[in-house]
């Protein structure tokens, strides 16, 4: 079956502009999680959504990041006014979301680089 | 604070060797490790997880040992291959929380 997609697999802007990052979870899965992954470094959380909701928001970095998930299945992560430091690969995962541990599945990753 | 501590950075093993990677973890309240692989460009995978209740567990050439007393745990990669050639993540999570990576390996395994 497909697997968890990201669009676009490359994203080249300027600081200063805003970017939108686009993830499709597996169907059925309820739980999603976006992560950034800088250059050499394990991923870190960023967010988490349960449905629609955002369960847990305390990676984002700050104001300038945000992320929704509408009708609880695609999310958009938003960045406002880039800096260069936001360049990186974000990642997003999803899990069934029903009960206890579960496996993350993750997508190829958004890489970004802001010039 | 990094919770999650790896080690080492990059590892190079002759083809058939075996691989070692270990991690160590502060927050006693993480309930499940896994391990994922990552190929350049690619997302991360999981290779093989663990609880906290197992001391071992084996899946072909995969093993993770456990030691809860010393929060320690690693992976061993048995007759590594060239195609194991990838960056190793080793994780923590508890359950309806988001998984804290370690630093990653860069393994490199030598025809």
């Amino acid at each position: 079956g497909a697997g968890v997609s990201q669009t676009p697999s490359n994203k080249v802007t300027e600081k200063g502009k805003y970017v939108e990052l686009r993830c499709d979870p597996i169907s059925g899965h309820t739980a999603l999680y976006w992560y950034r992954q800088s250059l050499g470094q394990g991923p870190e959380f960023l967010i988490y959504f349960q449905g629609t909701g955002a369960a847990d928001d305390s990676g984002l970095p700050n104001d300038r990041f945000f992320a929704v998930r509408p009708e609880g299945s695609v999310s958009t992560l938003k960045i406002q006014r880039t800096e260069r430091g936001d360049s990186a690969v974000y990642l997003c995962a999803s899990s069934h979301g029903t009960s206890g541990v579960e496996t993350q599945y993750f997508g190829p990753g958004t890489r970004l680089l802001v010039l | 604070q990094q919770q999650v501590k790896q080690s080492p950075q990059s590892l190079i093993v002759q083809k058939g060797g075996i691989s070692i990677i270990n991690c160590a973890y502060e927050n006693t309240a993480f309930d499940y490790f896994p391990w994922y692989q990552q190929f350049p460009g690619k997302g991360p995978a999981l290779l093989i997880a663990i609880r906290p209740d197992v001391s071992e567990k084996k899946e072909g050439r995969f093993t993770i040992s456990f030691n809860k007393s010393a929060k320690q745990f690693s992976l061993h990669i048995m007759d590594s291959q060239p195609g194991d050639s990838a960056t190793y993540f080793c994780a923590a999570y508890f359950a309806g929380n988001m998984l804290t990576f370690g630093g990653g390996t860069r393994l490199m395994v030598k025809p």
